[in-house]
């Protein structure tokens, strides 16, 4: 079955723009997290959503928000885009979250100029 | 709080040496735990997890790992390193939180 799908692979944004990412999980799961991935801080947790409600979040600024839809498609976007915010995010997808296996896309890497 | 540490951010092995990779976890509710593998410009994928059915894990690509809770380890390894082995390697710890804890990883490279 088809796994993970993260769009767009690669952006380059400039400061203070804002972004919106996106990710398709596997067909039947209805959880979806994201993660920002950076050589100092490793993976980060951002958000989970499960039906289209988030039940966790994690210490970002508010410019970084999510959604989920009701297919379980989720985006992230984020405002204001600042030089740190360059990173990999990635995107897992799972039956229940936490606890059961996550299944990961292969992430948009986000360069911010 | 759930955390996970790895220790030995960088490991060098030669091809065919035994590979261990070190992983303690910290968790006061019984925890579900994971090691993943990144290669380069990739997502993680799943080595093998603990769902507390059995202490000793077998995954994929001849890896596994061993659950100790008395030393709260999750150490995982393989008897014979391979060349196509060289990535990074998480350690990640999850419970009903809904989000995963990852370790700091640790970038394994095989020598030949």
């Amino acid at each position: 079955k088809a796994g993970v799908t993260q769009t767009p692979r690669y952006l380059i944004k400039t400061r203070g723009q804002q972004v919106t990412l996106s990710c398709s999980p596997i067909s039947g799961h209805r959880s979806v997290s994201w993660y920002q991935q950076t050589p100092g801080q490793g993976l980060q947790f951002l958000f989970e959503y499960f039906s289209e409600t988030q039940r966790n979040k994690g210490n970002f600024p508010g410019r970084f928000s999510g959604r989920q839809f009701s297919n379980s498609r989720s985006e992230m976007n984020v405002s204001t885009l600042e030089l740190g915010d360059s990173a990999l995010y990635l995107c897992a997808s799972s039956l229940q979250g936490g606890g059961t296996e996550a299944f990961f896309g292969q992430g948009t890497r986000l360069t911010v100029v | 709080a759930q955390s996970v540490t790895q220790l030995g951010s960088h490991v060098s092995v030669s091809e065919g040496a035994l590979v261990l990779l070190r992983c303690n976890y910290s968790s006061s509710v019984p925890p579900y735990l994971f090691w993943y593998v990144q290669y380069p410009n990739q997502g993680l994928q799943l080595l093998l997890k603990y769902t507390s059915a059995a202490t000793l894990v077998k995954g994929i690509n001849g890896f596994e790992a061993e659950f100790k809770k008395s030393e709260t380890s999750f150490h995982l390894t393989k008897p014979s390193a391979h060349m196509s082995d060289a990535a990074e390697y998480f350690c990640a710890v999850s419970g009903r939180t809904y989000k995963y804890i990852f370790g700091t990883g640790t970038r394994l490279k095989v020598l030949a």
